[in-house]
């Protein structure tokens, strides 16, 4: 168990709606990154935030938005969803100084 | 950009030694990672290198060469439980982690 939480677990939804995937990070640790992963792509990185200010930006799509609330967790926003958009999504967190990020289980997306 | 290229599978036998290479191009380095994958689960740190050289942590090693833009993961006595992805990852100067496609290890008794 790396610290990390994620929720839910598992969703399915149809094509053209919206989701929001949630993401708590390990206690004490600032950042937070969100990667996509499908199964012809690997582990794509999406956006990092760290404490509630967006630190860099990947391949995100601009239906996809995140935010880094007070409280450090964050939530991923995917809107007008495509069949595409199918795919596991994980959350990772950081310390300040250390190198390594600290998984969550992931949320397995569905779009139907 | 970054380019990240590692076989895409392997096999090995349980209790051998296997070698899992990556070569990397990348403006600007700021360390190389290795992370397990069991299928269906979230990726686990194994190693960390940002300086050339062997870093050996228990039946798993990482090597790094900075000028040929190489690693290798070596997993020594493997057991069934080792079979996962494997995967290799760059951060440039002020990037995040870039990951590989991965290579899926299979150990065969």
């Amino acid at each position: 168990d790396s610290g990390v939480t994620q929720t839910p677990k598992h969703l399915i939804t149809a094509t053209g709606q919206r989701v929001t995937l949630r993401c708590s990070p390990r206690s004490g640790d600032l950042s937070v990154y969100w990667y996509q992963q499908s199964l012809d792509q690997g582990l794509q990185f999406l956006i990092q935030y760290y404490n509630g200010e967006e630190r860099a930006k990947g391949n995100i799509l601009e239906r996809f938005s995140a935010q880094q609330f007070p409280d450090l967790h964050s939530e991923l926003n995917l809107s007008s969803l495509e069949l595409g958009d199918s795919a596991l999504y994980f959350c990772a967190s950081s310390e300040r100084t250390g190198p390594e990020q600290y998984f969550g289980p992931g949320t397995r997306l569905t779009v139907t | 950009g970054q380019n990240i290229d590692q076989p895409t599978e392997m096999t090995a036998t349980e209790g051998a030694i296997v070698q899992i290479n990556c070569t990397y191009q990348t403006s600007g380095f700021n360390g190389l990672f290795w992370y397990q994958q069991h299928a269906g689960e979230a990726p686990t740190f194994l190693s960390y290198n940002v300086l050339d050289g062997l870093e050996e942590k228990g039946r798993f090693s990482s090597f790094l060469s900075r000028s040929k833009g190489y690693s290798y993961l070596l997993l020594k006595e493997l057991q069934m439980k080792d079979s996962a992805s494997y995967l290799c990852a760059v951060r440039g100067g002020n990037t995040p982690l870039v990951f590989g496609k991965g290579t899926r290890l299979s150990v065969i008794a």
